[in-house]
């Protein structure tokens, strides 16, 4: 197994460009995450989504958006991408059983916004 | 709020020499503290879950307690390849099987570094 895999690895982007991260997973996982990390903040959480077609918020949303058209994938978008979003980006998936709540992560993807 | 702190920032310790990293919480209703390794360039890997106060995890040199206000990390005789940041992390909300279930909170993080 794979794991968590994030793609691509590291990007550059101008002001105002687009981009769209992916994070695979081939655990069969319900719940997927999407972190940044910066220096000093810790990882905080984007966006997520509890299973197959369904997102919503965490505690920083603004500027990206995300879609979970099929299970294992799981997609965050910059559409106007801004310095302040330079960040190392992580997914997360875990399995939605009862009482268990490991997140794997996957490998990062290193952004820089000029 | 609901907060996770984590101390000390970094710690330098040399072969040999065991020492604590110290989780401190406010989360309400907790359910659950997770321990976390994250190394340089790498995301973070699972250590640990503690789910009531006076548990207990082992592995290797690695023990990690909970109490009712705080978590704490034991490194027993740390070698070099222990140097890396150990990040601990608790659900946002008491845990929820529908809607906004187990959103985790993350500390910033200690900072270990090992040497010889």
């Amino acid at each position: 197994n794979a794991g968590v895999t994030q793609t691509p690895k590291f990007r550059v982007l101008k002001t105002g460009q687009s981009m769209t991260l992916l994070c695979a997973q081939d655990m069969n996982h319900e719940y997927m995450y999407w972190y940044r990390q910066d220096p000093g903040m810790g990882l905080r959480l984007i966006h997520y989504s509890v299973g197959e077609g369904t997102t919503a918020k965490g505690e920083v949303p603004d500027g990206y958006n995300v879609s979970r058209l099929k299970k294992q994938n799981f997609l965050l978008g910059l559409e106007s991408a801004a310095p302040s979003q330079t960040s190392v980006y992580f997914c997360a998936s875990r399995t939605g059983d009862r009482g268990y709540n490991e997140q794997f992560f996957g490998p990062g993807t290193r952004l820089t916004v000029l | 709020e609901d907060q996770v702190t984590q101390s000390p920032e970094a710690l330098r310790l040399q072969e040999g020499e065991s020492s604590s990293l110290n989780c401190s919480y406010t989360v309400s209703g907790l359910r659950g503290l997770f321990w976390y390794r994250q190394d340089p360039g790498k995301g973070p890997e699972f250590l640990f879950t503690l789910y009531s106060a006076g548990e207990e995890k082992e592995k290797e040199r690695l023990k990690a307690t909970l109490t009712k206000k705080e978590s704490f990390l034991h490194i027993t005789a740390p070698k070099p390849e222990d140097s890396a940041t150990y990040l601990c992390a608790a659900p946002l909300h008491p845990y929820c099987y529908t809607g906004t279930a187990s959103k985790l909170t993350f500390g910033t993080g200690t900072r270990l570094q090992v040497t010889l």
